[in-house]
Order: C-alpha cells, then structure tokens, then sequence
C-alpha cells in the first residue's frame, strides 16, 4: 500500500521569495513520485516526476525535487516564486515496477499564494 | 492532438437519478482512470482500466460502475445519484505501464463539475 501526506495544506509567501511545499511518502516498494499543478477550473498538469534516475529532479516552471529515500521525503521548491505560481499542488506516489500502471495516490493538495 | 475529453463540464441531478459520465482519449493509452476529488482530501481512485474489456475498483467504487469497450472511451455511471457524490470527476488515461521508460504520466481531462441535489 501507498500513502501520501502534505504538510500544510495553505501556504503564504511573497513573490520573489523561496517556495517550499512537503511531501512525505509511505511505499513497500521503490516508488515513483510525481508533482502535479491544478490551476483553478482546470484539469491536473505533471510538474515533474522521480522514477529511479536522479535524485534531484527539475520540472517546468523553474519548480524541482530531491527525492531523499532516509526521510521517505519529495519536497518542491522554486527559489523565487511569481505571481504565475498561485495554484494547488498535489504530491503522488505510484508502485515503480513492470506490473505498475498510472495508478497513482494522491496528497491532500497544498494551496499557494503568492502574495505581490 | 484533444488529449483526454470529459463531458458533460457541468451538471446537476437530483437524488436517485442516474446519469453517465463521458471520458474519451485519442492518444491510444491502454491505462484509463476516474478520480474524485473534494477539497481537503487530494484525488480519490474511483475505478480504472488495464485495457478494454479490463477494469477494476479503485478507492471509493462504491455508486460508480465503469466498462471499458473500447480502448478510447471509458464512462462513469451514477447508478443512483446521492448528495454525498457531490464532486469534481476527473478522468485520466497513461500510455502503459510504469516501469522507467519515460512514458510515466498520467493524462488528465479538464473535470467534470457535480451536483447532486
């Protein structure tokens, strides 16, 4: 089984400052994790993703994550955050392996706001 | 290239009327899903596909059923329409399986707004 917690599910920052949302996972197996963006009324778009290469992942946006398998962690962050950023962003995690498909679990979601 | 389709965006029933929920992909992926979601608690799975003629429950299948007779359209049915199924519906469909190929995404529609009354 697989889980997946947010911690924080509101964050407040001001444009220009560091963004950080956590993610910690729970797997029985290596896991792929994912990071996904929902603007408002719109559907979910991959920010990035781990599946096993590097450990640090950059995703679009100037957004990336370090998957740090000691602290079962796959936190994201941007150094200077915009306005754009303003979104829900939700943490997922899916069994890595030949009999894996997309079946991914997803976080709770952390709202950000970027304030000007 | 439309991707995942969803229709209808929105819709509201009232409690006991049955409806289905349209989700078509063009992108010939054997992987297809239903999510809910509701705020504060992320995406849940309602049921999936490997594959037509292949589903299987997911998190919450309880009021849902799907089929799968083609490999692009994978509806939802509402058997009975409750107010607790109030949500947002996403479909999303991953080329095959994940397994460090690359082609590790899932696809998602644009969401189908709820209202049971």
């Amino acid at each position: 089984a697989q889980s997946v917690t947010q911690l924080g599910s509101h964050v407040s920052v001001s444009e220009g400052a560091l963004v950080l949302l956590r993610c910690n996972y729970s797997s029985s197996v290596p896991p792929y994790l994912f990071w996904y963006v929902q603007y408002p009324n719109q559907g979910l778009q991959l920010l990035l993703k781990y599946t096993s290469a590097a450990t640090l992942v950059k995703g679009i946006n100037g957004f990336e994550a370090e998957f740090k398998k000691s602290e079962t962690s796959f936190h994201l962050t941007k150094p200077s955050a915009h306005m754009s950023d303003a979104a829900e962003y939700f943490c997922a995690v899916s069994r890595s392996g030949g009999t894996s498909y997309g079946k991914l679990t997803f976080g709770q979601g952390t709202i950000l706001t970027v304030h000007p | 290239n439309a991707g995942v389709t969803q229709t209808p965006k929105f819709q509201v029933l009232k409690t006991g009327q049955s409806m289905t929920l349209q989700c078509a992909q063009d992108m010939n992926h054997e992987y297809m899903s239903w999510y809910r979601q509701d705020p504060g608690m992320g995406l849940r799975l309602i049921h999936y596909s490997v594959g037509a003629g292949i589903t299987d429950q997911g998190e919450v299948p309880n009021g849902y059923n799907v089929s799968r007779s083609t490999t692009e359209d994978f509806p939802l049915r509402l058997l009975s329409a409750a107010p607790s199924q109030t949500s947002v519906y996403f479909c999303a469909s991953s080329y095959g399986r994940f397994q460090g190929s690359g082609n590790e995404k899932l696809f998602f529609g644009s969401g189908t707004q709820l209202s049971v009354l």
